[in-house]
């Protein structure tokens, strides 16, 4: 079935430090990949999307390139601060008998310190 | 503003009650989801529906019940019969009907506690 894997948090670094989260995923078809943030005590938001290979999705100086050889789709930030701190899911949206599901990744803890 | 309202934000229970966590949006969106997260686990897929008095089971369905008999709302019921109910409820909507990759948005989450 479809899965998505992320790297293990949580991720510790300094402001201004360049940021990558790995992402990877398996699935039939041609899924369309997400990453959502959350912020302490709140939801989920929408943080950048690709819907097809070579996309690449971008928001708030986030970036993620859909790779369909690598089955990857790695979150990354040239320079991240204190406001970034939050948990970071890659997501898939594909075809499971017959419906559009949406599968998530475990989540990564992101703290970023002054 | 439009945007999807979940209460109580904090909510505890005895074990072997029934609890009730509200979901309210006044997106007009047509589907609905409730997903429960746990550290280190992600979100799973409780229920869903997508239109009005029709819903499905996620992948965790068994001890929890819904109904969709308004658009704006999809009330989640964790029964007895939910063996760990401890956790974060998150709920969700999406318009139905529109392209395949429109987004979730979410409300801000009850977290349930039962002892």
């Amino acid at each position: 079935g479809n899965s998505v894997t992320q790297m293990e948090g949580p991720v510790t670094l300094s402001e201004e430090a360049f940021l990558t989260i790995n992402c990877t995923y398996t699935a039939t078809g041609y899924p369309s990949l997400f990453w959502y943030v959350q912020y302490p005590g709140e939801g989920l938001q929408l943080l950048l999307k690709a819907t097809k290979a070579d996309d690449k999705g971008s928001n708030k100086g986030f970036e993620a390139t859909y790779r369909k050889e690598t089955t990857s789709f790695h979150l990354e930030k040239g320079s991240v601060q204190v406001s970034d701190s939050a948990v970071y899911f890659c997501a898939l949206r594909g075809q499971v008998q017959g419906a559009q599901k949406l599968v998530f990744g475990q989540g990564t803890r992101l703290t970023i310190n002054p | 503003d439009g945007g999807i309202t979940q209460s109580p934000k904090y909510l505890f229970r005895k074990e072997g009650q029934n609890v009730t966590l509200s979901c309210e949006q006044n997106l007009n969106h047509d589907a609905m989801y409730w997903y429960r997260q746990d550290p280190g686990q992600g979100l799973r897929l409780i229920y869903y529906s997508q239109i009005v008095n029709d819903f499905q089971k996620g992948d965790i369905a068994e001890g929890y019940s819904v109904s969709r008999e308004k658009k704006e709302s999809f009330p989640l019921t964790v029964t007895s019969a939910q063996k760990n109910p401890t956790a974060f409820y998150l709920c969700a909507s999406k318009a139905a009907g529109r392209t395949f990759n429109s987004p979730l948005h979410f409300g801000n989450g009850t977290r349930l506690t039962v002892t």
